[in-house]
């Protein structure tokens, strides 16, 4: 089936670096998501992007869409505690009108540097 | 304004034994997406159901699964005869009537199904 790569699969940060993480795919989405997911908690999205080379922020978070439609990223300036989580990216073909097949990431776990 | 409702929480079932899970949307929502999650996963999706349809269930197994929205009450997940290999972490997302994008899907907290 089809699969996104999401990487890396874990990092530490310290608080006020930027992070960045991305997703790859070898099928072509029509929409990207970013979500984040606390510890026994369902996602929460962050961004959609649905336009190829779609740059979308949303406070310290920043998403890009890529040209070719396989790829996305996700950039956080400044992190704080909080950022803590695991963020996953998320893929869409929108077919049939069936809007709810997301195929999901693996995840990137973000912690904080000891 | 309540969001997705899911229960129970955590279950635990033994071998052979009936889990079900409850969901109930966002009130107003008419679409129903049902998701699973194993450890150290992504989310996996299963089902999309509207009221008293089933819309498209390519990501559930053939077998023991099954899954339900009537037209009064909770979206429910059925696993009959779980095996260990059930546990895992289900989620219910839910949108409205006309969504034109993904974004207005709202995720539950989710149930967590631990099989003995």
């Amino acid at each position: 089936g089809q699969q996104l790569n999401q990487s890396p699969q874990s990092m530490f940060i310290q608080e006020g670096e930027d992070v960045s993480m991305n997703c790859t795919s070898s099928s072509i989405f029509n929409t990207w998501l970013w979500y984040k997911q606390d510890p026994g908690e369902g996602p929460v999205l962050l961004i959609a992007l649905y336009k190829a080379g779609e740059l979308t922020s949303n406070g310290r978070l920043t998403a890009q869409f890529g040209i070719t439609r396989k790829d996305s990223f996700l950039n956080i300036s400044a992190s704080i505690p909080s950022d803590v989580g695991i963020y996953f990216c998320a893929g869409q073909m929108n077919y049939g009108g069936s809007q709810g097949n997301l195929i999901f990431g693996k995840g990137t776990k973000l912690s904080v540097k000891p | 304004n309540a969001g997705v409702m899911q229960n129970p929480r955590h279950l635990v079932r033994r071998r052979g034994q009936e889990a079900r899970l409850r969901c109930s949307p966002v009130k107003g929502h008419s679409h129903v997406y049902w998701y699973r999650q194993l450890p150290e996963e992504g989310l996996k999706f299963m089902v999309y159901l509207q009221k008293e349809n089933i819309i498209d269930e390519s990501g559930m197994p053939k077998e023991r699964f099954s899954a339900e929205f009537p037209k009064e009450g909770p979206s429910i997940l059925r696993i009959q005869q779980v095996v260990r290999g059930d546990s895992a972490a289900y989620f219910c997302a839910s949108s409205p009537l006309w969504s034109s994008g993904a974004n207005v899907l709202t995720f539950g907290a989710g149930s967590r199904l631990t099989v003995l």
